[in-house]
């Protein structure tokens, strides 16, 4: 069975930082793209950033650029999501997914976590 | 950016008919547009790749069409479990986009 568990999440001030983490078992996490997507309060979806297998393509959405990096070590089937300058307008529920084995560049979110919750308020 | 506009933003639907969700692109995006449910305190799940392919284990009264800019999401016959938010989702293009979703109540 695929499962992903998201950690990290929490309560931080604005301007802090915070590193997400999503375990992933079940399946071989290096050969998967992976992806973070997030939720505010009551909102719809909105994707923040994509990493292939092999860490070779990274990207992210404008909201998160230059504040947000996306890492994995598939030695420890682990997706990272470095938040730093955190805003008030970050604070959402934060999925990582698994992308499917389509093509590099093109593919869907085949698998969810169950999210983590980051509020940013002081 | 590829902007995804869904239609209706909700949809009241009676048990055993069709609920018919609409979702358009602001350019095309061929076949590589996703549909995804999520009922209320759970993780999206995928219902529908390619835009017309099914995922594992979901139900046939589920069927996605069209291609390019204009997509559509059908329940043949709706059941009280599919009450939810119902996302569209274009993978063609970065950043990849979401539509604003569509709410499916029971009538």
């Amino acid at each position: 069975e695929v499962l992903l568990v998201e950690s990290g999440g929490g309560l931080v001030k604005p301007g802090g930082s915070l590193r997400l983490s999503c375990a992933a078992s079940g399946f071989n996490f290096g050969v998967y793209p992976m992806t973070w997507v997030r939720q505010a309060p009551g909102r719809g979806l909105e994707w923040i950033s994509s990493i292939t297998w092999n860490s070779t393509y990274i990207h992210y959405a404008e909201s998160v650029k230059g504040r947000f990096t996306i890492s994995r070590d598939n030695a420890k089937n682990s997706l990272f999501l470095q938040m730093n300058g955190l805003r008030g307008d970050d604070t959402a529920v934060y999925f990582c997914a698994r992308g499917s084995l389509t093509t590099v560049i093109r593919y869907y979110f085949d698998h969810w976590g169950q999210g983590d919750l980051v509020t940013v308020s002081s | 950016e590829v902007v995804v506009t869904q239609s209706p933003a909700s949809l009241s639907v009676s048990p055993g008919e069709r609920a018919t969700l609409s979702c358009r692109a602001s350019q095309s995006v061929n076949s590589n547009l996703a549909w995804y449910q999520q009922k209320a305190g759970q993780a999206p799940r995928l219902l529908i790749y390619g835009a017309s392919t099914r995922a594992t284990g979901v139900p046939a009264r589920f069927s996605g069409s069209g291609s390019g800019r204009e997509f559509t999401l059908t329940i043949s016959s709706l059941q009280s479990e599919d009450i939810g938010i119902y996302y569209c989702q274009q993978y063609n293009n970065w950043p990849r986009t979401f539509g604003q979703g569509t709410r499916v109540e029971i009538k």
